[in-house]
């Protein structure tokens, strides 16, 4: 059965401190995800990486850095936390998409994190 | 620029009607999308998807039709059950790896 594991469900934190999400799948997955999700916006991309080491821009990548030291392991990184980046946080994994045209690519989603930054 | 949009935050269905949840998108080029289901305090989990060679996939009780000249896809659930209350998320693939995803409706069924 599929597994992707956030670290922790729930997180409060205080303005300017450093904040390590993480998250864990035990897919084999070649891709990893970061979305925040707050009301009205739906899912938001913030990075995503396609390998070990390799990393690209989502839509609101501002703010967060993420890691990708093990094929398994992608942590987000909030360098200075900041109250608008009180959210809940969500990590998905997926197969590399090899054939690129009318192949789904189904993400898989650990259960999120909510973080309060206070 | 919202290349997804679903402009219902919300609907309330009666317990055995059908529930009909919309998603517009902005980009011809699209090749697949896809339907995710979210409970409170879980993350999105997969549900239905279509091709955009096709204009309508059946799983059980839920239905997803797509109009491509239209660029709209919608849900179907008949009949709607009071475990189908959850936010209901399109998201469309876009490029190699990646899902853009709409706002989401919430669907509350009533007994």
């Amino acid at each position: 059965d599929v597994k992707v594991t956030q670290s922790s469900r729930y997180l409060v934190k205080r303005t300017g401190e450093k904040v390590f999400l993480e998250c864990v799948q035990d897919m084999d997955h070649e891709n990893m995800f970061w979305y925040r999700q707050d009301p009205g916006l739906g899912l938001r991309l913030i990075y995503f990486s396609y390998d070990v080491k390799m990393k690209e821009k989502g839509d609101i990548p501002e703010g967060y850095s993420v890691s990708r030291e093990k094929k398994e392991r992608f942590s987000l990184i909030l360098e200075s936390a900041s109250t608008n980046q009180t959210s809940m946080y969500l990590c998905a994994s997926s197969r590399k998409r090899q054939v690129l045209w009318l192949a789904k690519n189904i993400q898989y989603f650990g259960a999120g994190t909510r973080l309060s930054v206070l | 620029d919202q290349q997804v949009k679903q402009n219902s935050p919300s609907l309330s269905v009666q317990e055995g009607r059908i529930s009909i949840l919309n998603c517009d998108y902005t980009n011809s080029m699209f090749d697949y999308f896809l339907w995710y289901k979210k409970y409170p305090a879980e993350g999105p989990t997969f549900l239905i998807s279509i091709s955009s060679i096709k204009d309508k996939n059946e799983d059980g009780r839920f239905t997803v039709f797509l109009n491509k000249s239209a660029k709209h896809l919608s849900l179907h659930i008949v009949p709607s059950q009071p475990g189908d209350s959850a936010v209901y998320f399109c998201a469309v693939q876009q490029g190699a790896q990646k899902l853009v995803f709409g706002q989401g409706t919430r669907l509350t069924i009533n007994p």
